[in-house]
Order: C-alpha cells, then sequence, then structure tokens
C-alpha cells in the first residue's frame, strides 16, 4: 500500500497552461505538504495544510493555489504555467502539526515531475 | 532564522566501509529536531533517522546512526558497512519547535559507493 501518492508522476505542458497535480496520503496524518525541488535538488516548502487549513504559505507566486477537500488530500493548482516552474514537485504528510513538531516526521510521495516548454 | 549547511556536495566510499556525512545548522531555538533523508536516483525521498536536540543519546536506526555533538551544531550522518544500494543524494533537515516553522532542508550530498 502506498502511504503517500502523487498523480501525475510526469507533466510535460506547455507554457500558460494551467495544470493540477494530485496528493492523497493513507497514513491518517493530520498535515500535508507541497515542496518544489529545482534543478539543483534543493528543497523548499511551498504550502502546508493542517487539517483542510492553510498553516504555510511561503513566498510562493498567486499562480499556484493548493486545496485540500479532506485531510487526506492536498491537490496542487498551477495557472499559467512559466518555463521557471519546471521541477520536482512533492507532497508529504506527518502525523501532526501542534504538539512538538519537532518530533513529526514527514513522509514524502514519490514526485511529480513538471516539464514546461 | 534557521539554516541548516552540508559542505561535502559529493561523496565516494568503498563498499562495506563506513561513512561520515556532514551537518551542520543554525537555530537559536534550544527546541527542535534534525531529521535525515535519502533520495535514490528514482527520485523518491525516504526518511532515515531522527534526533531530538534534548535526546540524550545518538540516534541510531540499523546500519544508520546520527553523529549530535549539540554544542558544535552538528548532526552528522553515519552510514556502515556500504552498500551499493547506499548511492543517493541524501539531506540534512531541521525544524524548529516555536510557531508554524517549516522543516528547512540543507543542499544535499551525493554519495556514490564503489565496489
Amino acid at each position: 500500500d502506498t502511504a503517500v501518492s502523487q498523480t501525475p508522476k510526469y507533466l510535460v505542458t506547455q507554457m500558460g497552461n494551467d495544470k493540477s497535480i494530485k496528493c492523497e496520503q493513507n497514513l491518517g496524518h493530520d498535515t500535508m505538504y507541497w515542496y518544489k525541488q529545482d534543478s539543483k535538488k534543493f528543497l523548499k516548502i511551498m504550502f502546508s495544510y493542517n487539517n483542510k487549513e492553510l498553516i504555510i504559505n511561503e513566498t510562493v507566486p498567486n499562480r499556484f493555489s493548493p486545496k485540500s477537500p479532506d485531510k487526506a488530500h492536498l491537490n496542487l493548482h498551477i495557472n499559467s504555467l512559466e518555463l521557471g516552474d519546471s521541477a520536482v514537485y512533492f507532497c508529504a504528510s506527518s502525523q501532526v502539526w501542534g504538539l512538538a513538531p519537532r518530533t513529526d516526521t514527514q513522509y514524502f510521495g514519490p514526485g511529480t515531475r513538471l516539464t514546461v516548454l | 532564522a534557521q539554516k541548516i549547511t552540508q559542505t561535502q556536495p559529493g561523496m565516494f566510499v568503498q563498499e562495506k566501509e563506513a561513512v561520515t556525512l556532514d551537518c551542520t545548522y543554525d537555530t537559536s531555538d534550544p527546541s527542535y529536531g534534525l531529521f535525515w533523508y535519502k533520495q535514490p536516483s528514482s527520485g523518491e525521498m525516504i526518511f532515515l533517522i531522527y534526533q531530538g536536540s534534548y535526546d540524550q543519546q545518538n540516534a541510531t536506526e540499523g546500519r544508520y546512526s546520527l553523529n549530535f555533538q549539540k554544542a558544535r551544531k552538528s548532526a552528522n550522518l553515519v552510514i556502515s558497512a556500504s552498500q551499493l544500494g547506499d548511492s543517493a543524494m541524501y539531506f540534512c533537515a531541521m525544524r524548529e519547535n516555536s510557531g508554524n516553522t517549516p522543516l528547512v532542508f540543507g543542499k544535499g550530498t551525493r554519495l556514490s559507493v564503489i565496489a
């Protein structure tokens, strides 16, 4: 059973298009995250949701909009795609946000490689 | 502001030997957690080991151990008896306990295990 799953695994699209990436976790976790890994492998948080509520929103362009229909799902919608959006996007989840976040291990999905042409 | 530094962009190790991957961090929060992740060429991020700032003992998980030196603010990953399958990128990360602070990653170290 896959703990954190993402679809699609690969996404190739033209500049200006709108696309979505879906994420689901079956770990019963309360918190979900989106990360972006650039071409140099640097991994940076984009968003975090706890129980469907947005709690971290890093300096990400407004073209990126996360949506959490329930606590097991966190989708990422990207409008007007740009060349610089090409990256690997990881979804992750962890058990509890509020209590001792320093101990809260995050488990990652397999990643979605987005290529904007 | 928290910061993670991994000074070794690449490392080589002979199969069956031990290897240490360096990680230093900077934080003013006395309560924090340190994490190591492995990213093989297939791309997934695999959690390896966790160390809390108040933990008295160094964390161990199978062939992985964390050499935690709090005063030096270092959290080096030690892999014993390296295997070919250990070839991957390794990321050190830290999360402070205060506020809505995210998990912050270092730039990673690429480990290559040689037969």
